[in-house]
């Protein structure tokens, strides 16, 4: 079965930088596009980032343009949200999830924490 | 960017009563490719999103089918049938259509 689990996050100061992981099994990872989500306590879901299948094709969201690097390799099966600059309002679960044909995303990881607090 | 709008915030409902979700797009969410890419999640307290529906009226696999979709354009709808337990959560609708992706700000489902 489709399995995908970020990990990486943790508390970090305003203006620091973390990397989170996702590593994925169950299914062909290479051949699949993905994304990162994020959610906010309490709040609803945001969009971060998008990456094709051989990483030729990137979006981002505006709130993350410039800060943000999302990347993959598709050797270890694993998607990657380099995390720079990060703001108190980056504070959210951070979830992967596979970007499907349907243009939605049909498998989601647990999620990690990101805390940005001084 | 597409604003989706999500009406009503909170929705209580009475077990084996339908339920009805509407979500409004700033426009529409017809794809040059003819396709409707709007799209429907549940969130159980504490666990990750699940998707319910995709492109407006297709069921994921193992959706019971008291959930359904329906809509076209910028009007959307997504109904329960007759509320279980178990459906109590937030509902999302997202589109697909046009980058950025966006979401809109949930519907909680609770149990009267």
């Amino acid at each position: 079965q489709v399995q995908l689990v970020e990990s990486g996050g943790g508390l970090v100061k305003p203006g620091g930088s973390l990397r989170l992981s996702c590593a994925t099994s169950g299914f062909t990872f290479s051949d699949y596009y993905m994304s990162w989500i994020r959610q906010a306590p309490g709040k609803g879901l945001e969009w971060v980032s998008y990456i094709s299948s051989s990483s030729s094709t990137i979006y981002y969201a505006d709130s993350v343009k410039g800060r943000f690097t999302i990347s993959r390799d598709n050797a270890k099966n694993s998607l990657y949200l380099q995390m720079n600059s990060l703001r108190a309002e980056d504070t959210a679960v951070y979830h992967c999830a596979t970007y499907s044909s349907s243009s939605s995303f049909d498998h989601w990881g647990q999620g990690t924490l990101v805390t940005v607090s001084s | 960017d597409v604003v989706m709008t999500q009406s009503p915030l909170s929705l209580p409902v009475t077990l084996g009563q339908p339920a009805s979700i509407s979500c409004r797009s700033s426009q529409s969410l017809v794809h040059s490719d003819g396709n409707t890419y709007l799209n429907w999640f549940q969130q159980r307290p504490g666990q990750s999103p699940r998707r319910l529906i995709y492109k407006v009226s297709n069921r994921d696999s193992g959706v019971p089918d008291r959930f359904s979709g329906s809509g076209s354009g910028t009007d959307f709808t997504l109904k329960i049938s007759r509320v279980e337990a178990e459906d109590v959560g937030v509902y999302y609708c997202m589109q697909g259509t046009h980058w950025p992706l966006t979401f809109g700000g949930g519907t909680k489902v609770e149990i009267k």
